[in-house]
């Protein structure tokens, strides 16, 4: 199985700010890669699939990049309402495999 | 708009078996693979099973293969999940998804419904 590790765990940060979180894979993945948000108590929603395409309707201040096997999220401009878990994902190969998720928080 | 909404859910006993539904409507529900990820308390997801648009094609995680049996009824727009031989590491919420390739995205999802496996 291909096992994702995100970093940080846990990130704080001021509304403005540009946040940065990172998913690196066990292998070389080939940027099949998605990335959620899920706030507390909610199901989880999709932001960014295959790295870098954005979902309809996620605000453009979300963006992913990366390949290989490290991989980025970026909030431009962190908001009120960004307060979540983000989760990566993986589908290079079954099975489908998530990252254990960096939970943000504003500062 | 789309709706899928899990139900089934509970308290059950070691070893004794659960049968999840989520009832799908707002799109076509047979053009669709579908999926269940599960989330254990305060825990990340976790990819549970996967089946074909058509019922064709299964996938299981290797801890529930031959314990759990994914289905579908396109006529009914409903997806199912038979648990059996239930340990206590499946409590989680259980969530029913949308999962179609090429990009392998978890698009839509339900609210999810707890399993808790505790006698």
């Amino acid at each position: 199985d291909i096992q994702m590790t995100q970093s940080p765990s846990l990130l704080s940060a001021s509304v403005g700010d540009r946040v940065t979180l990172s998913c690196k894979a066990s292998q070389n993945i080939y940027k099949y890669l998605n990335w959620y948000q899920q706030k507390l108590g909610e199901a989880p929603k999709l932001l960014i699939y295959y790295t870098n395409s954005l979902q309809t309707g996620i605000p453009s201040r979300f963006s992913g990049s990366g390949s290989g096997t490290d991989y980025t999220l970026t909030i431009s401009s962190l908001q009120p309402e960004d307060v979540a878990t983000y989760f990566c994902q993986q589908y290079n190969s079954w099975p489908l495999t998530f990252g254990s998720g960096t939970k943000l928080e504003i500062k | 708009e789309v709706q899928l909404v899990e139900s089934g859910g509970g308290l059950v006993q070691p070893g004794r078996s659960m049968k999840l539904s989520c009832a799908a409507s707002g799109f076509t529900f047979s053009n669709y693979g579908m999926a269940w990820v599960r989330q254990a308390p305060k825990k990340g997801l976790e990819w549970v099973a996967y089946i074909s648009y058509d019922g064709g094609s299964t996938y299981y995680r290797d801890p529930v293969k031959g314990r759990f049996t994914i289905s579908r009824d396109n006529a009914k727009s409903t997806l199912y999940l038979q648990m059996d031989s239930l340990r206590s590491e499946d409590t989680a919420t259980y969530y029913c998804t949308t999962l179609t390739g090429p990009y392998w995205y978890f698009d839509f999802w339900g609210p999810g419904t707890m399993v808790t496996v505790s006698s």
